[in-house]
């Protein structure tokens, strides 16, 4: 049972490069986020995904796209990196709205 | 949306000493108000949570307090060890989001 699975761990990009964030959980949850955390301003929703077929925005969804392939599969596109979207990166399940959150392990992102 | 408030930032403690941490909440539909530990390079890790219709709840030596009326909560960690030296993060929500603290790192000196 490997919980919820990221990829890739670490990635450098160029500044206007594209990449997706891949994030898979076994878990059968219905709703799933993606987090980045900066240093001093602990974790920030970037976009949730309450059920399939559903997603909204979070706190700082600017530069950013996501996609609720299916039940278990939730990724994260950035269409034209920039320094700003320098972080690290956390993808999260939960089967209850907000409760027993499960965390990724992280992709750690450098735009240069 | 909900924002959350966390103090302190950092924290040092001897060991054996007890470690508090508050944090306050700004929308008082909030219910569920979970805490996690990271560990340097590690993912968060629900430690401890505490729902609405409860004011207090405990596991080992760990405790969490909540007072709805002043939208505040805390985690208590007593005979503190090495090993609880992390970033700790304070959560609340009201629905399918968790909205977090900006962390307290704690270190405990030996």
């Amino acid at each position: 049972n490997a919980g919820v699975t990221q990829t890739p761990k670490f990635q450098v990009l160029k500044t206007g490069q594209s990449m997706t964030l891949q994030c898979a959980q076994d878990m059968n949850h219905n709703s799933m986020y993606w987090y980045r955390q900066d240093p001093g301003m602990g974790l920030r929703l970037i976009y949730y995904s309450a059920s399939e077929g559903t997603t909204d925005k979070g706190e700082v969804p600017n530069g950013y796209n996501v996609s609720r392939l299916n039940k278990r599969e939730f990724s994260l596109r950035l269409e034209s990196a920039a320094p700003s979207q320098t972080s690290v990166y956390f993808c999260a399940s939960s089967q209850k709205g907000g409760t027993g959150y499960t965390f990724g392990s992280g992709t750690r992102l450098t735009v240069v | 949306g909900e924002n959350v408030e966390q103090h302190p930032s950092t924290l040092s403690v001897q060991e054996g000493d007890s470690a508090v941490i508050k944090c306050t909440y700004s929308d008082s539909a909030s219910n569920y108000f979970p805490w996690y530990k990271q560990e340097l390079g590690k993912r968060p890790q629900l430690i401890i949570d505490i729902r609405s219709n409860v004011g207090e709840k405990k596991d080992q030596r760990i405790a969490v307090t909540l007072n709805k009326t002043a939208k505040h909560f805390s985690l208590h960690i007593t005979e503190t060890q090495p090993e609880d030296s992390a970033v700790y993060f304070c959560a609340a929500t009201n629905d399918y989001k968790l909205s977090f603290g900006a962390g307290t790192t704690v270190t405990v000196r030996a």
